[in-house]
C-alpha cells in the first residue's frame, strides 16, 4: 500500500538556524511531490512541487528551498530561518493530480 | 495562489443535522476536490468531482459542481461528532499538476 512519511512532527528552532524537513513516499513510483505551508487558521500555500528527480518548481520566492535527491524523497530546507517561517508544513504526493493528494501528517515548525 | 473560497468560515451544528458548505473559484478547472483536516493533522482526501460532472456521492457526503457559476457545495448528512474538522476545497486548474486550496470551513458538531 502507498504511504507517506513526514518528520519530525514538531520542531522549535532559533532564528538564523538551518532547517531540513524530510518526506518519503512508499508504494508508488514517480509521484508528483508537493510542499505546502499552512499558517494558523488559514488555507494551504503551495511552496514547491516536483514532477521528477531533480525537478523543482518554486511557487513563492522565500527563504526556503527544496530538493528531490531520489524518486520518493522530498526535502525542504533553509540555510537561515526567519520568524516568518513558522507554520505547519505539509508534504503531499499525487499521480498526475487526477486522483487527489495524499498528505503526510505535517511538521509544526516554530521559529523563536 | 489561493483560488477557492469557502463559505461560511465556521459552522456549528447539532449532531444528526446536515452541514452544508460552499466553495467558489475563479478560473476554469479540471476537477475540484474536498479535503478534511482534523486539528493539527494532515489533510484527508474526501471526494473528487470532475468538471464534466454535476453531482457526486460518497457515503454521507454529497458534492455538487456548477461550472457556470464556478461554485461547488459539500453536504454532510446526519452529522456526527467525528465530523468536527476543517473542510477545504481545492481546485486542479486545467492541464496543471497543482492544487489551489481555499481557507476552509471549520465545522463543529455538538453532541
Amino acid at each position: 500500500s502507498q504511504t507517506i512519511h513526514q518528520w519530525p512532527a514538531t520542531l522549535v528552532q532559533p532564528v538564523g538556524s538551518p532547517l531540513s524537513l524530510e518526506c518519503t513516499v512508499e508504494g508508488t513510483s514517480n509521484p508528483n511531490l508537493y510542499w505546502y505551508r499552512q499558517a494558523a487558521g488559514r488555507g494551504l500555500q503551495l511552496l514547491f512541487y516536483s514532477v521528477g528527480i531533480g525537478q523543482i518548481s518554486s511557487e513563492v520566492p522565500q527563504n526556503l528551498s527544496a530538493s528531490r535527491p531520489q524518486d520518493r524523497q522530498f526535502i525542504l530546507s533553509s540555510k537561515k530561518l526567519l520568524l516568518s517561517d513558522s507554520g505547519f508544513y505539509l508534504c503531499a504526493w499525487s499521480v498526475q493530480g487526477a486522483y487527489g493528494y495524499t498528505f503526510g501528517s505535517g511538521t509544526r515548525l516554530t521559529v523563536v | 495562489s489561493q483560488q477557492g473560497e469557502e463559505d461560511p468560515q465556521a459552522l456549528s451544528i447539532q449532531e444528526g443535522e446536515n452541514a452544508t458548505m460552499n466553495c467558489s473559484y475563479k478560473t476554469s478547472i479540471n476537477n475540484l476536490q474536498w479535503y478534511r483536516q482534523n486539528s493539527g493533522r494532515g489533510l484527508v482526501h474526501l471526494i473528487l468531482i470532475r468538471s464534466n460532472e454535476r453531482e457526486k456521492h460518497s457515503g454521507r457526503l454529497r458534492v455538487t459542481l456548477d461550472t457556470s457559476k464556478k461554485s461547488s457545495s459539500l453536504l454532510i448528512t446526519a452529522s456526527r461528532a467525528a465530523d468536527t474538522a476543517s473542510y477545504f476545497c481545492a481546485t486542479d486548474e486545467a492541464r496543471d499538476y497543482k492544487l489551489s486550496f481555499g481557507a476552509g470551513t471549520t465545522v463543529t458538531v455538538r453532541a
